[in-house]
């Protein structure tokens, strides 16, 4: 079973630059969850989705991060105008509807 | 609001002990609690799921305990190898209740085997 892909894996922008972030979760996953790992800290949520929906987004920046997933599959996670303290590395993960989350391997952005 | 906390310096082991990595939290009362693996450059990795009417779970050389009135979890892997190397993150549900929540997570804990 293929696991969550992103891409892409590393991404150098300049601050107030925009940058987007894909994501394809496990065939048959209708959870998608987006989270923000800055160095030294663990992951913090920023929206999950339910099948194309909008479950939680309360811990989501709205001025400058935006995201969507329109067909209930893959994902985008959009940010503009970044900043410096976006440096970050940005996870997807994917579920079944049990408590269980599948995560990909990140993307590492770093904000110049 | 709520808060988790882990030893976020690292933990040394030598080979072949046990170690125990310690998760406390406040201002919550949830429904399980779960454990995660980092590796770097990687994602989490699921590893235990403990519900809050468990007291124990054991899966191979790794046993978690929930202490709902400490409000405190207790991750255990014995005999631990060099490959046991890792961080380990608590994670509990952002709303109390069960289902596919987003998760809160502590800081980790860096955990080193040494040989």
């Amino acid at each position: 079973e293929a696991g969550v892909a992103q891409s892409p894996r590393y991404k150098i922008i300049e601050k107030r630059q925009s940058v987007a972030f894909w994501c394809n979760p496990i065939s048959g996953h209708a959870t998608l969850y987006w989270y923000q790992q800055i160095l030294g800290q663990g992951p913090k949520l920023l929206i999950q989705f339910q099948n194309n929906g909008v479950v939680d987004d309360s811990q989501l920046p709205k001025d400058r991060f935006s995201a969507e997933r329109l067909k209930g599959v893959d994902s985008t996670l959009k940010i503009q105008p970044a900043k410096l303290e976006d440096s970050a590395v940005y996870l997807c993960a994917s579920g079944a509807g049990q408590e269980t989350q599948y995560f990909g391997p990140g993307t590492r952005l770093l904000v110049l | 609001s709520q808060k988790i906390e882990q030893n976020s310096e690292a933990l040394n082991i030598q080979e072949g002990k046990t170690a125990t990595l310690t998760c406390n939290y406040t201002n919550y009362s949830p429904a399980y609690l779960q454990w995660y693996r980092q590796d770097p450059g990687r994602g989490p990795v699921f590893l235990l799921l403990i519900r809050e009417n468990e007291k124990e779970k054991r899966k191979e050389r790794l046993k978690v305990t929930f202490d709902t009135t400490l409000k405190q979890s207790l991750f255990h892997i014995t005999a631990s190898q060099p490959a046991d190397s890792a961080t380990y993150l608590c994670a509990l549900p952002g709303r109390s209740g069960g289902g596919a929540d987003g998760l809160t997570f502590g800081k980790g804990t860096h955990l080193i085997i040494q040989p």
